[in-house]
């Protein structure tokens, strides 16, 4: 069954670093999402991307988030300075065509620790 | 107000029982309602998910919608150990994005 990859299972970085999350959507899927899910809390939408733009982002993500479509497979998030309050678990997601953005699939997540 | 809200629990069931999941959510014109079940440091998984009002279900396990009340529920008939997860509801907006609600942690005791 075709599945939501994500790599790195778990990413350390000090503060200010820059981080790059790498996630591989379902290979027919056309839409794609970036979730986080701070220790204990909800899961938070952060941005949605298809046909290689952003189609809504949340007010989590500011300047200092991108996505990107860089190839025909990977979807990525970057930071550009990470703060200590964005250590988290970073989710992708996706799903098949605009009208089924409720069936959406999620990776097992990233784990980022800002130190 | 919250989009959507969900009891926290923790729930705590012996194996056999029948669970139910609640929650609620602020705006009428929701038309989609999904649970997801989570286990432990792992990503969401798609349980079911809900057009408008009604119930949907699937082998032990059925979503219930009632739109009057903008209330929504997951059944789970002779829950299994296995069962024990944090259960999510979610709404699509509209917006191609979801809300989540906190999540339930649910126990099943053998």
């Amino acid at each position: 069954e075709p599945e939501v990859t994500q790599t790195p299972s778990h990413q350390v970085t000090q503060m200010g670093q820059e981080v790059i999350l790498r996630c591989v959507p379902i290979s027919n899927h056309l839409y794609f999402y970036w979730y986080r899910q701070i220790l204990g809390q909800k899961v938070e939408f952060l941005v949605s991307f298809y046909n290689n733009e952003i189609s809504e982002k949340s007010e989590i993500f500011d300047d200092q988030f991108s996505v990107e479509r860089p190839d025909g497979s990977n979807f990525t998030l970057k930071i550009r300075s990470t703060k200590l309050e964005d250590s988290a678990m970073y989710f992708c997601a996706s799903n098949r065509d605009r009208g089924s953005s409720y069936e959406q699939y999620f990776g097992p997540g990233t784990r980022l620790t800002v130190t | 107000q919250k989009e959507v809200e969900q009891d926290p629990g923790p729930l705590s069931v012996p194996e056999g029982a029948i669970v139910s999941l609640n929650c609620t959510y602020s705006n009428s014109a929701f038309q989609y309602f999904m649970w997801y079940r989570q286990y432990s440091r792992k990503g969401p998984e798609l349980l079911m998910y809900t057009y408008s009002s009604g119930n949907k279900e699937d082998g032990r396990f059925t979503a219930q919608v009632d739109k009057s009340s903008k209330y929504i529920s997951l059944f789970i008939r002779d829950s299994q150990p296995s069962d024990s997860a944090t259960y999510l509801c979610a709404i699509e907006t509209g917006a191609n994005n979801l809300f989540f609600g906190t999540g339930t942690r649910l126990t099943v005791i053998p």
